[in-house]
């Protein structure tokens, strides 16, 4: 099957903790990205990762970092969380860089900070 | 800066009414892709049509669009609601300015239609 996984689906912690979500894609993509999604359902672009460059949303706290290993994966650590970091996060992908290009999104780890 | 402006929050319709979502843009290029992509619950976001072609509808799955760059906009209709469309809809437009994501999110329509 050729998709975009997310693991884990849920994910509840306390504040301070760290955390580490995964994604993969093996739809044979370039481009990475991680979404942040609200509790108001507002997506909001964290990160985008092409051809080993990576480019940052730099009103993202420092505290979040993305992680790859090779192309179809992208992973998402979070270092110490925050409650305001309680959200969907949506991991996408794409063919290429191109303006044109179709998103595929995983399916989402909802993280609960408490 | 690049934005979109979706109608906003939640959307209610009777089964078999038409189906009206406002999207407009604000770029300063010209040549701008527009995407409508649906959020059903339990499920990833997905695209549902796009297009960069102005004056030309683009339809998928019973929805239609058309692109208009004189009025920037670029709306989601179809004929006849049914239950199953009941989803949160995001409009998003893609350009050569967006280094980072190229995808600009609007602010998403819970559409839910009912009986």
């Amino acid at each position: 099957e050729t998709a975009v996984f997310q693991t884990p689906n849920y994910h509840v912690t306390q504040v301070g903790n760290e955390v580490s979500f995964n994604c993969k894609q093996t739809l044979g993509h370039d481009t990475m990205y991680w979404y942040k999604q609200d509790s108001k359902k507002l997506l909001k672009i964290m990160f985008s990762y092409n051809n080993k460059q990576l480019i940052v949303n730099e009103t993202v706290p420092r505290r979040f970092s993305p992680q790859s290993s090779d192309k179809a994966h992208l992973n998402l650590r979070i270092k110490s969380v925050e409650p305001e970091d309680s959200a969907v996060y949506l991991c996408a992908s794409s063919l290429d860089w191109g303006v044109q290009d179709t998103q595929y999104f995983g399916p989402g780890t909802r993280l609960l900070v408490l | 800066g690049d934005s979109v402006t979706q109608t906003e929050g939640l959307v209610t319709l009777t089964e078999g009414l038409p189906v009206m979502l406002n999207c407009t843009y604000q770029t300063i290029y010209s040549n701008p892709f527009l995407f409508w992509y649906v959020h059903y619950l339990n499920e990833s976001p997905r695209l549902l049509l796009k297009s960069s072609t102005d004056n030309k509808r683009t339809e998928h799955q019973g929805f239609h669009a058309t692109l208009h760059k004189s009025s920037s906009s670029f709306h989601l209709q179809k004929s006849s609601a049914q239950l199953s469309d009941s989803a949160l809809y995001y409009c998003a437009l893609s350009d050569r300015g967006s280094a980072l994501g190229r995808l600009h999110f609007g602010a998403g329509t819970q559409l839910i239609v009912i009986p």
